[in-house]
């Protein structure tokens, strides 16, 4: 398996309350994403990263921030989370270059926003 | 806009029954397409890249082939382990360099023993 883990991997909160989730990678790959997961839609991009502090919107990024400070990490903030951003989360990295554009997942998260 | 459609949304087969999963695809330019496999509670687990028509691609039971249009996931004599959503995403030509991918819903597969 790819070095990815994700913290924390379940977690319930109340609206209107700011979350963080994190992604680790031991891999050293320069590309780092976020998708949700929701049933009928798929994965979808949040927003991903090609570099220490060089980050980008996804198709679904409203009421998302990201962070990268370091290669190995990757923050993802719900500023003020709603009900609506209930969902599995899923970090994946990948190395650029033709022959490694394949991502790999980490484990998720399972967020409940109540 | 770049769209992927898998079908069927589910199919349950007995075990060592053959069949194919389809991912059909429309894209301005296709620079790879990619199937994954999805465990229930788990992140999906990359199996094959396809590049150009025409590209076949092994491994164990499964098989992956593509066209100008569709991607086929073909199963041969599948067994309970095997059981899992079938996952197909596509990255365009146009996103180079940044590697954004495009996924379909997924094929959730059960193997009855």
């Amino acid at each position: 398996d790819a070095g990815i883990t994700q913290s924390p991997r379940h977690k319930v909160t109340e609206t209107g309350t700011p979350v963080t989730l994190r992604c680790h990678q031991t891999e050293n790959h320069r590309y780092m994403y976020w998708y949700r997961q929701d049933p009928g839609h798929g994965l979808r991009l949040i927003h991903y990263s090609y570099g220490v502090k060089d980050t980008d919107k996804g198709e679904v990024s409203d009421g998302y921030s990201v962070s990268r400070s370091k290669t190995e990490d990757f923050l993802l903030t719900l500023e003020s989370a709603t009900s609506s951003q209930t969902s599995v989360y899923f970090c994946a990295i990948s190395e650029s270059g033709q022959a490694y554009n394949e991502q790999f997942f980490g484990p998720g998260t399972r967020l409940t926003v109540l | 806009e770049d769209q992927v459609t898998q079908s069927p949304e589910a199919l349950r087969l007995q075990e060592g029954e053959s069949s194919s999963l389809n991912c059909s695809y429309t894209v301005s330019g296709l620079r790879g397409l990619f199937w994954y496999r999805q465990d229930p509670g788990k992140g999906p687990e990359f199996l094959f890249t396809l590049y150009s028509a025409g590209e076949e691609k092994e491994k164990e039971r499964l098989k992956a082939t593509l066209t100008k249009k569709e991607s086929f996931l073909h199963i041969t004599a599948p067994k309970p382990e095997d059981s899992a959503t079938y996952l197909c995403a596509v990255q365009p030509i146009s996103n180079f360099g940044n590697e954004k991918l495009t996924f379909g819903t997924g094929t959730r597969l059960t193997i009855i023993p």
